[in-house]
């Protein structure tokens, strides 16, 4: 139990184009989704907080206008990178918390490799 | 605010040996703990949780206990293998406030 998928697991685009990443919740209901960013060798880094049926939460640094977040049910979310450079080449994941359970424990999906050319 | 810190690596250790990777950690209030592992090219996989002092967290040989004395969550195994590596965080979650907080992770290669 538990499953989040990602789609797709990597994706090389142009520069300037605009790259949508899917986050789905296989075997169960999430309210919120996470999504983070992690870089070679690095830790997590929290970019957004996604809520089904409402806005984002960003965290500081993060451009909302670059970075659209859209849960738009309760077991799918998606990440669209906009006019992408080659800065943003990274490894995305998401993760997931069940609804209705009192428990803090988040499920990742696999991730998604960018490389923007 | 809150903060993990880690044992920095990387680690290497034979097959066999046993394992300790540090953690301790700053919070207010009584946070949830845990390990995440990471197998290359792949996303974080959950492996051991602890929610309350005193608790231990296990899942396939490794184990953390909750030491609020010392702010301590040390990841353990007695007996390492070659399957075993990958980058270890750790992390911690405050009820109610959803975000976790991770550690910088620590890569373990296990040579045979």
């Amino acid at each position: 139990g538990a499953v989040v998928s990602q789609h797709p697991s990597r994706v090389i685009c142009k520069s300037g184009t605009s790259v949508k990443i899917e986050c789905r919740s296989l075997d169960f209901q999430a309210t919120t989704m996470f999504w983070y960013r992690q870089f070679p060798k690095q830790s997590l880094m929290l970019m957004a907080t996604s809520n089904e049926g409402s806005k984002a939460t960003y965290e500081q640094g993060v451009e909302k206008d670059k970075f659209l977040i859209n849960h738009a049910s309760l077991t799918l979310s998606t990440l669209t990178v906009t006019s992408a450079h080659p800065e943003d080449s990274s490894f995305y994941i998401c993760s997931a918390r069940e609804i209705g359970t009192y428990t803090d424990t988040q499920y990742f999906g696999p991730g998604t490799r960018l490389t923007v050319l | 605010g809150d903060s993990v810190t880690q044992m920095e690596g990387p680690v290497t250790l034979s097959e066999e040996a046993f394992l300790t990777i540090n953690c301790t950690y700053t919070a207010t209030g009584y946070p949830s703990l845990f390990w995440y592992v990471q197998y290359p090219g792949e996303g974080l996989q959950l492996l051991l949780k602890a929610t309350k002092a005193d608790d231990k967290g296990s899942n396939k040989g490794f184990e953390a206990t909750y030491r609020k004395e010392t702010t301590s969550f040390h990841l353990e195994k007695g007996s390492v293998q070659v399957s075993d590596s990958a980058v270890y965080f750790c992390a911690l979650s405050n009820f109610g406030n959803e975000k976790l907080t991770f550690g910088t992770g620590t890569r373990l290669t296990i040579i045979p």
